[in-house]
């Protein structure tokens, strides 16, 4: 198993593009999610998805959005990409019993100049 | 609404214990977690525990959670320079899992020879 992989790694944008983070996991897990970890913050939660066909926001939705089409992908579009939303995304995947471990993926690190 | 708050920082010398605190405010967390976070890597759990125990031992690792004063630690034995990173606490969001965690900032252990 590939676990949760993400693309790409790196990514520069300027200030109003658009661009889409990839996140794929091989594990078969219901749940995913999105988060944004920030110098000196821990993570948080952008948008999750409980199934396929089913996404709910987080903490810090706006200037986001995601779909789950397929139980393995969960994309994170950024529509207009601001400086605020330099940070490193990470996305995670999981069974859906309470006890289940998150498993993240590798983390994108994205600058918006 | 929901905060977890660590302190930042912990030195300590090798083979001395660590202890990392974490308060939290969401008393209807169902699960607490500790993970870990090695440079550049995204993050990986290392234990967690279930809000109606008190203590939980995984070798050289004790999670003591204290629900009344909603505080939860982690006691790493025997500490060793490979221990050096970041450790965050985390909770479930309310009474169910949907996978939602609420993380703290993260502590730096510094473990010195």
């Amino acid at each position: 198993n590939a676990g949760v992989t993400q693309t790409p790694k790196f990514q520069v944008l300027k200030t109003g593009q658009s661009m889409t983070l990839q996140c794929a996991q091989d594990m078969n897990h219901e749940y995913m999610s999105w988060y944004r970890q920030d110098p000196g913050m821990g993570l948080r939660l952008i948008h999750y998805s409980v199934g396929a066909g089913i996404t709910d926001q987080g903490e810090v939705p706006n200037g986001y959005n995601v779909s789950r089409s397929t139980t393995e992908d969960f994309p994170l579009r950024l529509l207009s990409a601001a400086p605020s939303q330099t940070s490193v995304y990470f996305c995670a995947s999981s069974y859906t019993n309470p006890n289940n471990e998150q498993f993240f993926g590798p983390g994108t690190r994205l600058t918006v100049l | 609404g929901e905060d977890v708050e660590q302190s930042l920082f912990l030195s300590v010398r090798e083979g001395d214990s660590s202890v990392i605190n974490c308060t939290y405010t969401d008393s209807s967390s169902t699960y607490l977690y500790w993970y870990k976070q090695e440079p550049g890597a995204g993050l990986q759990l290392l234990t967690y525990i279930f809000s109606n125990m008190d203590m939980k031992q995984d070798q050289r690792l004790t999670v003591l959670l204290n629900k009344k004063d909603k505080h939860l630690s982690l006691r790493i034995a025997d500490t060793q320079t490979g221990d050096s990173t970041i450790y965050f606490c985390a909770e479930t969001h309310g009474s169910s899992n949907t996978g939602k965690l609420i993380f703290g900032q993260g502590t730096t252990l510094q473990v010195k020879p």
